[in-house]
């Protein structure tokens, strides 16, 4: 079964622009969640879906939205980009919302 | 506020020796205790993870204890191998009943390397 896939792997943009990071869960799981891996933070929740419906937030700034497809596949949109916007920005999948996370490789943001 | 607090940072260790990690909660509602096992340039991974009705979970050569009195968690690697160095990640969530949230609460990390 093929694992949890980001799309693009590599992303560079700069301050003021928007970016959409895409996701596509293992094959029948209904659950994504959204991290952002930094240095400084860590792993930092962004936020989880299921069955196209948001079922929790994190505590990041309006900028950062995202949605899920009918599919189950997921797209995070971060607009106005700042410097502190570079980070790993990490998907991952499960069965349903109480079951084991499956992680992506992540989507590697820098902004200049 | 950080709901897991996990140490060492970095930890060095001898090939053949034991790798100790420990982390600490503060929500008593936290009932599922996974570690994830990160290399560079890839997503974390499950490694192990236990729930509270168990004091300790084996799986080969990694091991969880669980202290549900003091909120603790460590996870021992045996025979710690170079193949083995890489980010450990705690983590905690609330997968018991009522809960319809499936987020995960992470440590730090702590960087492990293996010396031969």
């Amino acid at each position: 079964k093929a694992g949890v896939t980001q799309t693009p792997r590599y992303l560079i943009k700069t301050r003021g622009q928007q970016v959409t990071l895409s996701c596509s869960p293992i094959s029948g799981h209904r659950s994504v969640s959204w991290y952002q891996q930094t240095p400084g933070q860590g792993l930092q929740f962004l936020f989880e879906y299921f069955s196209e419906t948001q079922r929790n937030k994190g505590n990041f700034p309006g900028r950062f939205s995202g949605r899920q497809f009918s599919n189950s596949r997921s797209e995070m949109n971060v607009s106005t980009l700042e410097l502190g916007d570079s980070a790993l920005y990490l998907c991952a999948s499960s069965f349903r919302v109480q079951e084991t996370q499956y992680f992506g490789p992540g989507t590697r943001l820098l902004v200049l | 506020q950080q709901q897991v607090k996990q140490s060492p940072q970095s930890l060095i260790v001898q090939k053949g020796g034991i790798s100790i990690i420990n982390c600490a909660y503060e929500n008593t509602a936290f009932d599922y205790f996974p570690w994830y096992q990160q290399f560079p340039g890839k997503g974390p991974a499950l490694l192990i993870a236990i729930r509270p009705d168990v004091s300790e979970k084996k799986e080969g050569r990694f091991t969880i204890s669980f202290n549900k009195s003091a909120k603790q968690f460590s996870l021992h690697i045996m025979d710690s191998q170079p193949g083995d160095s890489a980010t450990y990640f705690c983590a905690a969530s609330k997968r018991g009943r009522g809960s319809t949230l499936g987020r995960l609460y992470f440590g730090r990390g702590t960087q492990l390397t293996v010396w031969p």
